[in-house]
């Protein structure tokens, strides 16, 4: 079993709508939770962090996180073609004591 | 500020070469973290140092090694290159304090390798 699991896409959503990114993890200790974005060729970046159970939103993004089902989302709301890119998710779980990354999921925005 | 500089930003060497990769932070930053991308394998962590000192490693052969100068300015090596070596290798920064774990990355454009 892999420590962070995501659908590797690609997804496509209509321009305007939401988009609903997933991500389980399997080390219940974990305690910290991040959503780096990479465009094509560029390098990631981060754009969301997580600490606690239930929402964060930050403008057009919200994460959310349930710790007793060990999952960790990010919406988009009002979804753009300019946030086409592949969405990586990120855990630092107890046991390994470092920042581990999902595979991505490739999210396109059709206008 | 000046982000995360990598160099080089491409290169190309063969079998059985050995290749060193440098990495300035962001100012301030103690914390850089190394990553090998490649389309198969995703993100895989390298290492991470801290002050100098390596806090943590990935799983990844000897012939992969670091270290951190005082000022933060941090290398990585691969000796003996094979051809599976070839992936674009990400370096990134944290302002994270010495007891925490880097989450909050800053990462570089990278340096892509290719092993011919």
């Amino acid at each position: 079993q892999k420590e962070v699991e995501q659908n590797s896409g690609p997804l496509s959503v209509p321009e305007g709508a939401i988009a609903s990114l997933n991500c389980t993890y399997s080390d219940r200790g974990s305690q910290s939770f991040f959503w780096y974005r990479q465009y094509s060729g560029k390098s990631p970046e981060l754009i969301m962090f997580i600490y606690s159970n239930g929402d964060k939103e930050d403008g057009r993004f919200t994460a959310q996180l349930n710790k007793a089902s060990q999952y960790v989302s990010l919406l988009i709301r009002d979804s753009q073609p300019s946030d086409s890119a592949t969405y990586l998710c990120a855990v630092i779980g107890t046991g390994t004591q470092k920042l581990v990354f999902g595979q991505g999921t490739r999210l396109t925005i059709n206008p | 500020k000046a982000g995360v500089t990598q160099t080089p930003r491409y290169l190309i060497k063969t079998r059985g070469q050995q290749v060193t990769l440098s990495c300035s932070p962001i100012s301030g930053h103690r914390s850089v973290s190394w990553y090998q991308q490649t389309p198969g394998q995703g993100l895989q962590f390298l290492f991470e140092y801290f002050s100098e000192t390596q806090r943590n490693k990935g799983n990844f052969p000897g012939r992969f090694s670091g270290r951190q100068f005082s000022n933060s300015r941090s290398e990585m090596n691969v000796s003996t290159l094979e051809l599976g070596d070839s992936a674009l290798y990400l370096c990134a920064s944290s302002l994270v304090l010495a007891g925490d774990i880097a989450g909050e990355l800053f990462f570089g454009e990278g340096s892509r390798l290719t092993v011919l």
